[in-house]
């Protein structure tokens, strides 16, 4: 257990569901990020919240929908996905978004798109 | 954007023996990590560097920052089964989000 926790572990979802992916730290963490993992491929940044505030979204396609309620918990609600959606979502948090701070990531959520 | 290549993609080697991998940059970094991913799990880091020129320990790994702040490098010495996993180099400058090379797979052969 690193302190980030990722529910569900695994999701199974058709192209016209929509679901969403949840994750939470109480390491006392001001920033969160979504990363998407896929095989053979480098992990690619989402989107980056810093005190509750989205200050990144790498060209994300609309079809995901991040939320960050507050500085503890963050979702990525997912409608109508493709495919090549398929992959790990690892969340991660760091005490800010400076250079000198490591992230903590969670276990990941493994997501199949049929 | 940066961008991050990582080397070697793939090692097998015997258990005993000692690893290394290396990440270099396109651009400067100010910080280079290192995190082990174990299968069905997140990335877990290892061991941060800060400093051109930084050698750190932790256990039996060591890294360091490369001198041209471009590359970094890490050694595993005496390899054992438990170290099976992909290892990821990341790193960032200013106030960037962290970026992370492709990882190198490890498999340990007892």
């Amino acid at each position: 257990e690193t302190g980030v926790t990722q529910t569900p572990r695994h999701l199974v979802m058709g192209m016209t569901n929509k679901k969403s992916l949840k994750c939470e730290q109480h390491l006392g963490h001001n920033a969160m990020y979504w990363y998407k993992q896929s095989a053979k491929k480098p992990l690619e940044l989402m989107f980056v919240y810093n005190f509750k505030e989205q200050t990144e979204n790498n060209s994300v396609p609309s079809r995901f929908s991040p939320e960050c309620p507050n500085s503890s918990h963050l979702f990525l609600h997912l409608h109508t996905l493709q495919p090549e959606d398929s992959a790990l979502y690892l969340c991660a948090s760091s005490p800010g978004t400076g250079v000198y701070y490591g992230y903590t990531f969670g276990s990941g959520t493994r997501l199949t798109v049929v | 954007g940066q961008q991050l290549n990582q080397s070697p993609q793939s090692m097998f080697i015997q258990e005993g023996e000692d690893v290394s991998m290396n990440c270099t940059s396109s651009s400067i970094f100010n910080t280079w990590l290192w995190y082990k991913q174990d299968p069905g799990e997140g990335p877990v880091l290892l061991i941060a560097l800060y400093k051109a020129g930084e050698l750190t320990s932790n256990g039996r790994l060591t890294a360091q920052f490369g001198i041209t702040r471009k590359d970094s490098f890490l050694n595993i010495s005496a390899s054992i089964p438990s170290d099976v996993g992909i290892y990821f180099c990341a790193g960032n400058s200013g106030n960037t989000p962290l970026v992370f090379g492709k990882g190198t797979r490890l498999s340990v052969i007892a």
